[in-house]
């Protein structure tokens, strides 16, 4: 079972607020991602970081922000939230390199509603 | 750039066998992953190809063909709970020590009594 932990689950809030979703992992790994997904369609990658004071944009193109100042966490903010912000966010983990495949271990997500 | 090609869905039968294929044209490969996701939940880990050929696990196998660009998920002996979206995912190789996963749309499989 992964231990990779999202907060909150569910979240409904008014345009302009500001919001974080939180992602905990307390496998050690040095690789963490956010994959957006609208139901239906395919997981986005929105950010990932290969480690501490490590962060990238994915492949598809987010208001989103992330940091990385410790190993186990990587929240994602959203500065003034929008409805077409509205959407699951995934987050995931992963350890590349040896002998392992280097799975993503994912959270349960985060659905975030935008009225 | 990537592109992942699935079946948007598929029927089948308890106790039947399915076959769920993806296509996939990438300017780099390190692997295909398989994974299953529950509506509403977390996608979860089922097989990993990098080498061509069969891998085994169980009720599930996944083949791999990179010359093809092409893999499949088998599952045998369906039975309810394999009611799902099963998504097949390759890993980009470029860049070195990368571990970026492009996904593709997902395959909902619906099993019928």
């Amino acid at each position: 079972e992964a231990d990779i932990y999202q907060t909150p689950r569910y979240l409904v809030i008014g345009t302009g607020k500001k919001i974080t979703l939180e992602c905990s992992q307390t496998m050690g790994h040095d690789k963490m991602y956010w994959y957006q997904q609208d139901p239906g369609m395919e997981l986005h990658l929105i950010h990932y970081s290969y480690g501490v004071n490590s962060t990238e944009k994915g492949d598809l193109s987010s208001e989103s922000t992330v940091s990385r100042i410790r190993t186990e966490h990587f929240p994602l903010t959203l500065e003034s939230a929008r409805p077409s912000h509205t959407s699951q966010y995934l987050c995931a983990s992963s350890e590349f390199g040896g002998a392992g495949t280097g799975e993503l271990f994912f959270g349960e997500g985060s659905r975030l509603t935008v009225l | 750039g990537q592109n992942i090609d699935q079946p948007t869905e598929m029927t089948a039968t308890e106790g039947a066998i399915v076959q769920i294929n993806c296509t996939y044209q990438t300017s780099g490969f390190n692997g295909l992953f398989w994974y299953q996701q529950h509506a509403g939940e977390a996608p979860t880990f089922l097989s990993y190809n990098v080498l061509d050929g069969l891998e085994e696990k169980g009720r599930f196998s996944s083949f791999l063909s990179r010359s093809k660009g092409y893999s499949y998920l088998l599952l045998k002996e369906l039975q309810m709970k394999d009611s799902a979206s099963y998504l097949c995912a390759v890993r980009d190789g470029r860049g070195g020590a990368t571990n970026k996963l492009i996904f593709g749309t997902g395959t909902l499989l619906a099993v019928q009594p």
